[in-house]
C-alpha cells in the first residue's frame, strides 16, 4: 500500500540553528499537508501544497513540494523555543491521508 | 468556541470490556475521521465518514466499529478491548480546508 516515509525521526538543534524534515512517498501524491503537534497536544494544520514544484513560506518556515509530487520538505530558519514539537507530513487523496511518522524538533538547553 | 469535542479525555479499561468514544463537531463539516496515534508513529486512520450516512474503513479498522449518528457526531466503539488498542485516539473533521482535530482520548487497556 501507499507509504509516506519521513526523516529524521528526531533532530536536536541549538536555538538559532536551522531545522529540516523530509517526506518521501511511494506513489505520486495529489497534495501534501504539514501539521505541527506540540507535546501532549493534537496536530494543527500548517499548510497544504498542491502543485508540482510549489514553494510556500510562512515567516521562518519554508515548505517545498517536489517536481514529481512524491517528496516534500519543511525548513525552519533560526529555530526558536516556540518551534518545539513534532512535525508531520500527510499526503493522499480527497478523503484519506497517509501520515509520515513525524520529526521531533528538540532544542538543546 | 467552534471546534471538535472528544469525550472522555482519559479512560482505563480491562481486557474484554467495551467502550464508545464520542466525537462532536460544531464546524458544519461533512467529513469526519477517527485516528489512533501510537508512540513514535504518525496517525493511522481507523474509519472515516465522508458525509452523514456513510462510513468507510481506513488503514486499521479491525477491532473497531463506528456510527455517524448525524452530521455533528461520529462515535468509535471498541467491542472487546485488547491491550494492543492502548493508544491516543483523535477525531478530526474536514471541510473545504484540511483537517481539524479534537484534543484526543488517551485510552489504556490493561
Amino acid at each position: 500500500g501507499q507509504q509516506v516515509m519521513q526523516i529524521p525521526q528526531y533532530q536536536h538543534v541549538q536555538e538559532g540553528e536551522d531545522f529540516t524534515t523530509y517526506c518521501n512517498s511511494s506513489t505520486t501524491l495529489s497534495n501534501i499537508q504539514w501539521y505541527k503537534q506540540r507535546p501532549g497536544g493534537h496536530p494543527v494544520f500548517l499548510i497544504q501544497l498542491v502543485k508540482s514544484g510549489e514553494v510556500k513560506k510562512q515567516k521562518r518556515l519554508t515548505f517545498q513540494f517536489g517536481e514529481a509530487k512524491k517528496n516534500s520538505s519543511l525548513h525552519i530558519t533560526a529555530t526558536q523555543t516556540t518551534d518545539v514539537g513534532t512535525y508531520f507530513c500527510a499526503g493522499g487523496s480527497n478523503y484519506q491521508l497517509i501520515w509520515g511518522a513525524g520529526t521531533k524538533l528538540i532544542i538543546k538547553p | 468556541n467552534a471546534g471538535v469535542t472528544q469525550t472522555p479525555k482519559f479512560q482505563v479499561l480491562k481486557t474484554g470490556q467495551s467502550m464508545t468514544l464520542q466525537c462532536a463537531q460544531d464546524m458544519n463539516h461533512n467529513s469526519m475521521y477517527w485516528y489512533r496515534q501510537d508512540p513514535g508513529m504518525g496517525l493511522r486512520l481507523i474509519y472515516y465518514s465522508a458525509s452523514e450516512g456513510t462510513t468507510d474503513k481506513g488503514e486499521v479498522p479491525n477491532g473497531y466499529n463506528v456510527s455517524r449518528l448525524n452530521k455533528r457526531e461520529f462515535s468509535l466503539r471498541l467491542e472487546s478491548a485488547a491491550p494492543s488498542q492502548t493508544s491516543v485516539y483523535f477525531c478530526a473533521t474536514r471541510g473545504l480546508q484540511p483537517q481539524h482535530f479534537g484534543d484526543g482520548t488517551r485510552l489504556s487497556i490493561l
